[in-house]
């Protein structure tokens, strides 16, 4: 099956970690994804890993996958104003022919002064 | 090397009116998926394009459509428009259907229905 979930919301105060979590279904999942939507706009790619590996770092940017447990999460250091937005975790899923993204509903980050 | 661009931004529709939305892929993109977002969820994949012929459809019924241009360029129809296809509707292009590296996706045409 195809489902992708994450927790609905997340406050951080600004200069501290943000972790974003996130669990998919789907095992047979090659490449798995972290977006971001600011206010108004469309998908913002941040960071992919692909599912053989465990960790990627990427700047302020950590991604962890756990395949086992099925679990993957975004940590963000040093969290400033700019990071608030809505962060979607997505997995690619081979239907047929077609590639598509299946995405989750989305963690909504707010940061506090 | 241009993003992708989709049009109209907004658009207000009356229930059981037709729309077209159209997208510019970015260029050397030959793929491009079409997605619908509801307010507060994450978006649901609709359907794909490659080389001008659907390559792969969600679960959306048949009155919603699309189309491929030689230029890559696409279009979404939806039919009989009712209240629930309000939505913010996303397009992204991509090298090839089997893309690594996720999609470039546009900003969206957010769509009302009344």
């Amino acid at each position: 099956g195809e489902d992708v979930e994450q927790s609905l919301f997340l406050s951080v105060r600004e200069g501290d970690s943000s972790v974003i979590n996130c669990t998919y279904t789907d095992s047979s999942s090659t490449y798995l994804y972290w977006y971001k939507q600011e206010p108004g706009a469309g998908l913002q790619l941040l960071t992919y890993i692909f599912s053989n590996m465990d960790m990627k770092q990427d700047q302020r940017l950590t991604v962890l996958l756990n395949k086992k447990d099925k679990h993957l999460s975004l940590r963000i250091a040093d969290t400033q104003t700019g990071d608030s937005a809505i962060y979607f975790c997505a997995e690619k899923n081979r239907d047929s022919s077609a590639s598509k993204i299946i995405f989750g509903s989305g963690t909504r980050l707010s940061i506090r002064p | 090397e241009t993003g992708v661009t989709q049009s109209p931004t907004h658009l207000i529709k009356t229930r059981g009116q037709q729309v077209t939305l159209r997208c510019s892929s970015q260029s050397g993109h030959n793929t491009v998926s079409w997605y619908q977002q509801a307010l507060g969820q994450g978006p649901q994949f609709i359907f794909q394009y490659y080389r001008e012929e659907e390559n792969g459809r969600g679960n959306f019924p048949p009155r919603f459509s699309g189309l491929q241009f030689p230029n890559y360029s696409s279009e979404l129809n939806v039919n009989a428009l009712e209240l629930d296809d309000s939505a913010l509707y996303l397009c992204a292009s991509s090298w090839e259907t089997g893309t690594n590296y996720g999609y470039t996706f546009g900003s969206g045409t957010r769509l009302t229905v009344v």
